[in-house]
């Protein structure tokens, strides 16, 4: 069983709707991270979070430590959101574990 | 802002060969990780290096890889005789510590032929 499980796996949407993809982890973390990776393959960190809610632009993240959850929001999403969405996990150390992602599509 | 660079971005080598993959860190980072990524598949820990030594590898990370601070920037992978299953796309990250965010190269895409 993974340690990162993500859903939906792929996602497609139209511009302007909002987004939500979801994270379950199923150890004790001491961070969570969302990422986003383009289709050249280059990575980006967009959040780290160990408790509550954190904003960025059109992007919120969500953690529920004793649910070991959480969840990435886009709000008004557009086309150059498309992209793989990506969780990791902080379990000991400063390693991260990855999810295998969501490809998210927004279409115009 | 800054920015973690690797080079090259692409290298094909001949099974059984030797690779060296490069990195340079962001200056004031402290902590130093190699991740890969096999086409299609998520994302892996290699090793994380801080104070000149290895502090965590995975069991990927066997006999056949190691790294290397050659200087105050360089941040370097090597693989010492790559088999086609190494093929993957090869990430670099730093972070300020541990505890920080890290952040990412534009990755390095290996292919063993």
């Amino acid at each position: 069983k993974n340690e990162v499980e993500q859903s939906p796996q792929n996602l497609t949407a139209q511009e302007g709707e909002f987004i939500t993809i979801n994270c379950s982890y199923s150890v004790g973390i001491s961070a969570l991270h969302w990422l986003q990776q383009h289709p050249g393959g280059g990575i980006v960190s967009l959040f780290m979070l160990s408790s509550g809610k954190k904003k960025h632009g059109r992007l919120i993240a969500t953690i529920n430590i004793q649910e070991k959850h959480s969840s990435l929001h886009i709000t008004a999403s557009h086309p150059r959101d498309s992209a793989v969405y990506i969780c990791a996990v902080r379990i000991s150390g400063s390693r991260l574990t990855f999810g295998e992602g969501t490809q998210l599509t927004v279409n115009p | 802002e800054p920015e973690v660079t690797q080079t090259p971005s692409h290298q094909v080598t001949q099974m059984g060969q030797e690779v060296i993959l490069r990195c340079v860190p962001i200056s004031n980072h402290l902590y130093f990780y190699w991740y890969r990524q096999i086409l299609g598949q998520k994302v892996e820990f290699l090793v994380s290096f801080y104070n000149n030594e290895i502090s965590e590898k995975s069991e990927i990370f066997d006999d056949q890889f190691s790294v290397e601070r050659p200087d105050g920037s360089n941040f370097t992978l090597k693989i010492r005789s790559t088999k086609l299953e190494d093929s993957a796309m090869y990430f670099c990250a730093s972070s300020k510590d541990g505890n920080y965010g890290y952040t990412f190269g534009s990755g390095t895409r290996l292919t063993v032929v």
